[in-house]
């Protein structure tokens, strides 16, 4: 069983900041996606990164996938209200049919 | 917009009634999963499908079964609902093409068991 550890769980930050929140496995993934999810919706598809190393930028978001295929982060540059909500991060696998979620990283960014 | 809707999108039942979920998709996606999610576990695999007829269990797929008769609608069926399956259930496709195991996921069924 592939298993992905998110954190923090929490975080609770004023507009403005800095933050990265971090996706951790000892097993290697074909790819890694994050998601966001706002209360009453289904999660969203920001980002997927497939090669070890790669970095990808989403206006002030960055994505990170570790060398080794096993981790990845993201970090949110000068947080704003609207990035308020729950960050998924999943780890493919099984020839690329299958997803592994994280448990998730719930972010209050307060105005 | 991936085209997914779910069905209903709440619903209230009682212990030991017979429960069923329905997914719609309109791109004809081979590929169909249906997860919960409960706090502190984040999304959880109970059953997929990778064609018509075509299903398979996961992770937590004990009281849950599923049917898939045609390519647009996936099923989920809880036979007799207990409270532990109080949650919400997402349905997903998978992307076509070179689409690296992306997912895509409907808005969600809230279900309380009481």
């Amino acid at each position: 069983t592939q298993l992905l550890e998110q954190s923090p769980q929490f975080l609770s930050i004023q507009e403005g900041e800095n933050l990265t929140v971090y996706c951790n496995s000892s097993s290697v993934f074909s790819s890694l996606q994050w998601y966001r999810q706002e209360p009453g919706e289904g999660p969203v598809l920001l980002v997927t990164v497939v090669t070890g190393g790669e970095v990808k930028k989403l206006k002030r978001l960055t994505f990170q996938f570790g060398d080794a295929r096993k981790d990845s982060s993201l970090h949110i540059t000068a947080a704003q209200p609207g990035d308020t909500g729950l960050y998924l991060c999943a780890g493919g696998y099984n020839a690329g049919n299958m997803l592994t979620f994280g448990g998730g990283t719930r972010l209050m960014v307060k105005p | 917009d991936a085209g997914i809707t779910q069905s209903p999108r709440h619903k209230v039942t009682e212990t030991g009634t017979p429960v069923t979920l329905r997914c719609h998709q309109t791109e004809n996606h081979r590929y169909m999963y249906w997860y919960r999610q409960d706090p502190g576990h984040g999304l959880r695999l109970i059953h997929y499908s990778y064609g018509v007829k075509d299903t398979d269990k996961g992770e937590v797929s004990d009281g849950y079964s599923v049917s898939r008769s045609k390519t647009e609608d996936f099923l989920l069926t809880l036979e007799s609902a207990t409270s532990s399956q109080t949650s919400v259930y997402f349905c997903a496709i998978k992307g076509g093409g070179k689409s690296y195991n992306e997912q895509f996921f409907g808005p969600g069924t809230r279900l309380t068991v009481l």
